[in-house]
């Protein structure tokens, strides 16, 4: 089974409007986190936002938050006032307390429109 | 701002060669990650290590080999490319624990090597 599901290959959001990319994930382990990293056309994969599991609180950062809905077992990035610079390939990723491997989804690619 | 550095940025290279490819890490992260990505693709974990001296083959089956001497070294080689190895490879590292955001232990990446094997 697929530990992240990313449903939505491509995205397309209007400039200044919020996006939701979606995350679903599988474990059995009580303890892990979850990461959004985004890849812009460069290549190189930047960190965004973190998720324990034992976190109370959904994550922000900046324009960046994720709404974390543990029951679902989901984990969707939300992108507030999107600006032109977001148009990038957006990763979800989990790594499990128990191991030392990261799982990665396929990645949402994100146009923002002018 | 990550200090993790690959070498060579892009590559073309023959088939039959063999080749390096240079990930450095100036962090003192004691866990490196090789991944490899099709464009536009998932990453596919091919080589990891816990610390010095300790390497293990990921999900993904791959030719190539990796070693660990130096915590902050962490090469990928290829001892004869072939098409087939045409991919962008991205070298990560993480600390096993810290304070602050490295409680999150998030990977921090290279800006990848860009290989083609003609």
């Amino acid at each position: 089974a697929q530990k992240i599901t990313q449903t939505q290959p491509g995205m397309f959001v209007q400039e200044k409007e919020a996006v939701t990319l979606d995350c679903t994930y599988d474990t059995s382990d009580p303890s892990y986190g979850l990461f959004w990293y985004k890849q812009p056309s460069s290549g190189e994969m930047i960190f965004l936002i973190y998720q324990g599991s034992y976190d109370q609180q959904n994550a922000t950062e900046g324009r960046y938050s994720l709404n974390f809905q543990k029951a679902r077992k989901s984990a969707n990035l939300v992108i507030s006032a999107s600006q032109l610079g977001d148009s990038a390939m957006y990763f979800c990723a989990m790594r499990e307390a128990t191991g030392n491997q990261f799982y990665f989804g396929t990645g949402t690619s994100l146009t923002v429109i002018p | 701002e990550a200090d993790i550095y690959q070498t060579p940025r892009y590559l073309v290279i023959g088939t039959g060669k063999k080749i390096t490819l240079e990930c450095s890490q100036t962090m003192g992260h004691d866990k490196m990650y090789w991944y490899q990505q099709d464009p536009g693709m998932e990453l596919h974990l091919i080589h990891y290590s816990y610390g010095v001296n300790s390497t293990e083959k990921g999900d993904l089956s791959s030719e190539s080999t990796v070693s660990r001497i130096r915590t902050e070294h962490f090469p990928l080689t290829l001892e004869s490319a072939r098409p087939s190895h045409t991919s962008q490879y991205l070298c990560a590292s993480r600390l096993s624990s810290g304070g602050g955001l490295l409680l999150a232990g998030e990977l921090f990446f290279g800006e990848g090597s860009r290989l083609t094997v003609l």
